[in-house]
């Protein structure tokens, strides 16, 4: 069964470092989304993309984040300079695109920011 | 916020079934319900959805109440690899249309 891969599992990184957190959605969908999950917390939603733009974004994901899908295949989300705070499960999701199709989510990167 | 009202925790016998039951008082009619379980941090792993009709799949049952302000999650024969976390969330019929997810009901099973 296809599934939504990410990579790496487990990235640490220096407060003030740029990271990027890669995922390849499943082939034929066409809605990609990031989540995020602080230990202990909800999962709350980041930002949806569609059609190489941004469709939704929510208030977590402010200028320090972006999204990009660089070739057919991938789809990343960058924060520029990481904070104590981002330290979290990092999950990466997709979606045919009808109405009623489910999101598929990956199995996550854990972000350490020392 | 998450428009729908689980129990914080159930417990449930190996090989029993496992009823999950969710409220969603202030459904819109275009609303659809999702359950998602996820297991020790994985991602969320989709599980079943349904606008109005019961529905079945090989994970699980989906009981809606007539009026759709109520629904219940059954795990037929439920096996200890079952112990999650299982949210319900209602979801607009659009296909941009995000999840929200609240605290979910943490189902443990026990031998």
């Amino acid at each position: 069964e296809p599934e939504v891969t990410q990579t790496p599992s487990h990235q640490v990184t220096q407060m003030g470092q740029e990271v990027i957190l890669r995922c390849v959605p499943i082939s034929n969908h066409l809605y990609f989304y990031w989540y995020r999950q602080i230990l202990g917390q909800k999962v709350e939603f980041l930002v949806s993309f569609y059609n190489n733009e941004i469709s939704e974004k929510s208030e977590i994901f402010d200028d320090q984040f972006s999204v990009e899908r660089p070739d057919g295949s991938n789809f990343t989300l960058k924060i520029r300079s990481t904070k104590l705070e981002d330290s979290a499960m990092y999950f990466c999701a997709s979606s045919g695109g009808q109405g009623n199709s489910p999101l598929h989510f990956g199995n996550g990167t854990r972000l350490t920011v020392t | 916020d998450a428009k729908t009202t689980q129990p914080p925790s159930m417990d449930c016998a190996e090989g029993r079934a496992a009823n999950l039951p969710c409220n969603h008082s202030t459904i819109s009619g275009n609303e659809y319900v999702y359950w998602y379980r996820q297991i020790h941090s994985q991602g969320p792993q989709y599980i079943i959805h349904g606008l109005k009709n019961n529905e079945t799949n090989e994970m699980a049952s989906l009981i809606i109440t007539e009026d759709r302000k109520s629904s219940t999650l059954i795990l037929p024969h439920a096996t200890l690899r079952d112990t999650a976390v299982y949210y319900c969330i209602v979801r607009v019929d659009l296909g941009y249309s995000t999840l929200t997810f609240g605290k979910g009901t943490m189902l443990l099973v026990s031998p």
